[in-house]
């Protein structure tokens, strides 16, 4: 089944310490979509790709970052997290000017 | 049971009973709308949209009603069953904003049996 995959499912880093979160599709979709989602709150979306192009929200930390070799992946880059990064990450993608969204199972963040 | 999403984060129903989860919006240039459903440890899943030239649109046992009006959009759950225990997000799309949504604050829905 084509789906959007997130690796890995429960991911602990230490303050500080660098991390990075895989995201992969099998949908062939053009856009790709990073959100984060603390505790009981809507998802807030960090960036998106638009094929190549990059578009970061103007709220974004500087402390995240993304990559996106090629379509069926992206990852989200966390440069120097805090214990404010604690948060489920969740990647989405869709396709062309649609505006549904598929999104993966999210990758849950600790950081001690 | 009704709720209003922004001021009752939480609704509970009977199983077998009618759900309606209410959620407002501000932004007149919003032109889509579409519901989530997020169950615990994963991610939201789709479960119906509308476009701004409806006012109804009904899928299996869910149906979305927008009033343009008072700027408000409902999820109607027929018949509801444990399964449907979750989180339920409205998220919005404005012309010109690309494939940006921007998410409302979500309704847990528990389901009593």
């Amino acid at each position: 089944d084509a789906m959007v995959i997130q690796n890995p499912r429960y991911q602990v880093t230490q303050f500080g310490k660098p991390v990075t979160l895989s995201c992969s599709q099998t949908l062939n979709h053009n856009v790709m979509y990073w959100y984060q989602q603390k505790s009981s709150q809507a998802p807030k979306l960090l960036f998106h790709y638009y094929d190549k192009d990059f578009n970061n929200e103007a709220d974004t930390p500087d402390n995240f970052q993304s990559r996106r070799p090629n379509t069926s992946f992206c990852f989200l880059d966390i440069r120097s997290p805090g214990l404010g990064d604690a948060a489920m990450y969740l990647c989405a993608t869709s396709r062309g000017n649609s505006r549904e969204q598929y999104f993966g199972p999210g990758t849950r963040l600790t950081v001690t | 049971g009704e709720s209003v999403g922004l001021h009752l984060p939480t609704l509970s129903v009977q199983e077998g009973d009618n759900s309606i989860i209410n959620c407002a919006y501000s932004n007149s240039a919003s032109d889509y709308f579409i519901w989530y459903k997020q169950e615990s440890g994963k991610g939201p899943q789709f479960i119906i949209d509308i476009r701004s030239n409806m006012d109804k649109r009904q899928g299996q046992r869910v149906t979305v009603l927008l009033n343009k009006t008072v700027k408000h959009l409902s999820l109607q759950i027929a018949a509801t069953q444990p399964g449907d225990s979750a989180v339920y997000f409205c998220a919005e799309a404005i012309t010109g904003g690309g494939n940006k949504l921007t998410f409302g604050t979500g309704t847990q829905l528990k389901v009593e049996l």
